[in-house]
């Protein structure tokens, strides 16, 4: 049980470059969230999927597109990099209740 | 929409000292109310958490307490140890609602 796995770690990106994050969970969660961490911002919402084939904007969704696709895994899509995309990058999941399990984390940098 | 205010952003305490960190929200239909730490390099793990229809919770050197008419809940933790020394994030969300949403964190510095 691995639980909540985000692809890749780290990855650097020149303005203007597309990228998909991945998020895999093996807990059976209906509910998967992606989340940037800046300094001083706490963990923001950037876009959330309540059920296979189904998303929602969060509170940052500008320059980001998901899909869910598969009940396991939620991507996040970036189709044209900008610096102020630089960030930690985390996926969550969780079921019914509200404790959410988070994934290790993506750092991203975008020169 | 919903907001939620943490206080402060950082605090450093000596081991061994209680430190506390003040959280405010804006929706009144909030009721649960969790609390995050996460360590260096490390993702946010659920450490304690508090529902509306509770004044106050403790497991071991945490506590958490709600007070829904101010709409502020606080974390409390005794006796510091360096091993506490880390980032804590305060959230709220809705029951039935989809969404949690993340106070700013307040780092916390235990010196031994």
């Amino acid at each position: 049980n691995a639980g909540v796995t985000q692809t890749p770690k780290f990855r650097v990106l020149k303005t203007g470059q597309s990228m998909t994050l991945l998020c895999a969970q093996d807990m059976n969660h209906e509910y998967m969230y992606w989340y940037r961490q800046d300094p001083g911002m706490g963990l923001r919402l950037i876009h959330y999927s309540v059920g296979e084939g189904t998303t929602a904007k969060g509170e940052v969704p500008d320059g980001y597109n998901v899909s869910r696709l598969k009940k396991q895994n939620f991507l996040l899509g970036l189709e044209s990099a900008a610096p102020s995309q630089t960030s930690v990058y985390f996926c969550a999941s969780r079921l019914t209740g509200e404790k959410l399990f988070f994934g290790s984390g993506t750092q991203l940098s975008v020169l | 929409g919903e907001n939620v205010e943490q206080h402060p952003s950082t605090l450093s305490v000596q081991e061994g000292d209680s430190a506390v960190i003040k959280c405010t929200y804006s929706d009144s239909a909030s009721n649960y109310f969790p609390w995050y730490k996460q360590e260096l390099g490390k993702r946010p793990q659920l450490i304690i958490d508090i529902r509306s229809n509770v004044g106050e919770k403790k497991d071991q050197r945490i506590a958490v307490t709600l007070n829904k008419t101010a709409k502020h809940f606080s974390l409390h933790i005794t006796e510091t140890q360096p091993e506490d020394s880390a980032v804590y994030f305060c959230a709220a969300s809705k029951g039935g609602g989809f969404k949690t949403i993340f106070g700013a964190g307040t780092r916390l510095f235990v010196k031994a």
